[in-house]
């Protein structure tokens, strides 16, 4: 079942916050956050593996509510080079990850 | 830099044509790999997970005939897309998945982008 991510996109001026959230119909037992450049591969960001599990990289952070199945990824004073679509990914382990259908997020300076 | 490496990079083929594209782990061992095809402006669709020395497991809808998968070491599995047609033109990534690190982190390649004419 393929995670529900919002928003679907969303436009920001360089230095503002944003949130993008990832939600699933199943248990999450961890959840995998990536951004994709333009023609690129994914790159991994960082992954929580339990609920009430917070992770910060630079300024950007994730949060994992295990009971509510969701997970919120935050950008804090976004900088233009945070520009490009992320994934949510969830199962792991023996399987492949499943992701959700992506938030485009374009920074404008 | 990188840790899975992939390649070619970009491949273009004439229809009917079989065409490989090689996923390596550089500096840890993947008893698992996974391949997923990105059409533009979609997600990531997960096609087969690949294990080493064992058969590869399709997701349902991808025809395994077609789509061929060898992992034949630890650090290398192959994608050979056989009698390539047009509509197999699509942005084919493979990710690694590392047992050494929390959670079994997946890195994925950099992609191959396939184009059949």
């Amino acid at each position: 079942q393929q995670p529900v991510q919002s928003p679907q996109a969303v436009i920001l001026r360089e230095g503002e916050d944003a949130v993008i959230n990832c939600s699933s119909s199943k248990a999450l037992y961890s959840v995998h956050w990536y951004r994709q450049k333009h023609g690129e591969a994914p790159v991994f960001l960082m992954i929580l593996l339990k609920g009430g599990e917070q992770k910060g990289h630079d300024k950007i952070s994730a949060s994992f509510n295990e009971k509510k199945q969701q997970s919120s990824l935050y950008l804090t004073a976004s900088q233009l080079s945070y520009s490009g679509t992320y994934f949510c990914g969830t199962g792991g382990g023996a399987d492949g990850l499943t992701f959700g259908k992506g938030t485009h997020l374009i920074i404008q300076p | 830099g990188a840790v899975v490496s992939q390649h070619p990079s970009w491949v273009i083929c004439k229809s009917g044509t079989s065409v490989k594209i090689e996923c390596r782990s550089l500096d840890f061992q993947a008893t698992t790999m996974f391949w997923y095809r990105q059409f533009p402006k979609q997600s990531l669709m997960l096609m087969a997970t690949s294990n080493e020395g064992s058969k590869a497991t399709y997701e349902q809808g991808v025809e395994k005939d077609k789509f061929l998968i060898n992992h034949a070491s630890l650090t290398l599995s192959t994608l050979t897309v056989t009698s390539a047609h047009p509509e197999d033109s699509s942005f084919y990534i493979c990710s690694a998945r590392d047992d050494r690190r929390p959670g079994n982190t997946i890195y994925f390649g950099e992609g191959s982008w396939l184009t059949v004419v």
